[in-house]
């Protein structure tokens, strides 16, 4: 079993949908949780950050961390063309990211 | 937030030989990282490159193959050695940078080997 478990889509969805993005884990020691965005041919970028449990929101984004469940969600309210892009979710316990697989994401007109 | 380059961009190579990629953060950082992301996987950690100190190598991932140099606070670089097709990724350098365990990427290099 990999220690962080990522869908990776595609998932195609209509502009203004929201969209939940998720990811599972196995090591309850994780204690800091990321999602990066990744466009094509580009490095990722940084989107949220959450340390520990609960709720995070930036603008059309919150990322929630359920870890009594080892499980976090990104959701993305009205999505965007420009919202399309691999989502990587990625955590930690100490000095060393865990990445998932990545969820490519398609907003269409 | 930090704001890191990246050399070359892609580069085709021969296999047998070597790439040495260079990466340049806008600030000084302690702790920069290597990774290699292979088409439809996730990131991969090479090695953990500190200043003033050997690179720390992930398990599959050795100094002969992929020497790592961290002159100072804001450069360092990776070097593919003896390239072979299976070495054809994308290499990323991060840094630590802000909250705990925060890092942000450079734009990535993007190797082929013939």
């Amino acid at each position: 079993q990999k220690e962080v478990e990522q869908d990776p889509g595609p998932l195609s969805v209509p502009e203004g949908a929201i969209v939940s993005l998720n990811c599972t884990y196995s090591n309850s020691a994780f204690q800091y949780f990321m999602w990066y965005r990744q466009y094509s041919r580009k490095g990722p970028e940084l989107l949220m950050y959450t340390y520990s449990s609960g709720n995070k929101e930036d603008g059309r984004f919150t990322a929630q961390v359920d870890k009594s469940s080892k499980y976090i969600s990104l959701f993305i309210r009205d999505s965007q063309p420009s919202d399309s892009a691999t989502y990587l979710c990625a955590m930690s316990e100490t000095d060393k990211l865990i990445f998932g697989t990545g969820t490519r994401l398609q907003v269409f007109p | 937030s930090a704001v890191i380059s990246q050399k070359p961009s892609r580069d085709i190579c021969q296999r047998g030989t070597s790439l040495t990629i260079q990466c340049q953060v806008d600030s000084q950082v302690t702790m920069m990282f290597w990774y290699r992301q292979q088409p439809g996987q996730s990131l991969t950690l090479i090695a953990t490159a500190n200043q003033g100190s050997e690179a720390t190598y992930e398990s599959g991932f050795v100094i002969d193959k992929f020497p790592i140099s961290r002159p100072n606070l804001t450069f360092s670089t990776l070097t593919v050695s003896n390239m072979s097709p299976e070495d054809s990724s994308i290499y990323l350098c991060s840094v630590e940078k802000g909250p705990k365990e925060t890092q942000y990427f450079g734009p990535g290099t993007r190797l082929l080997v013939l």
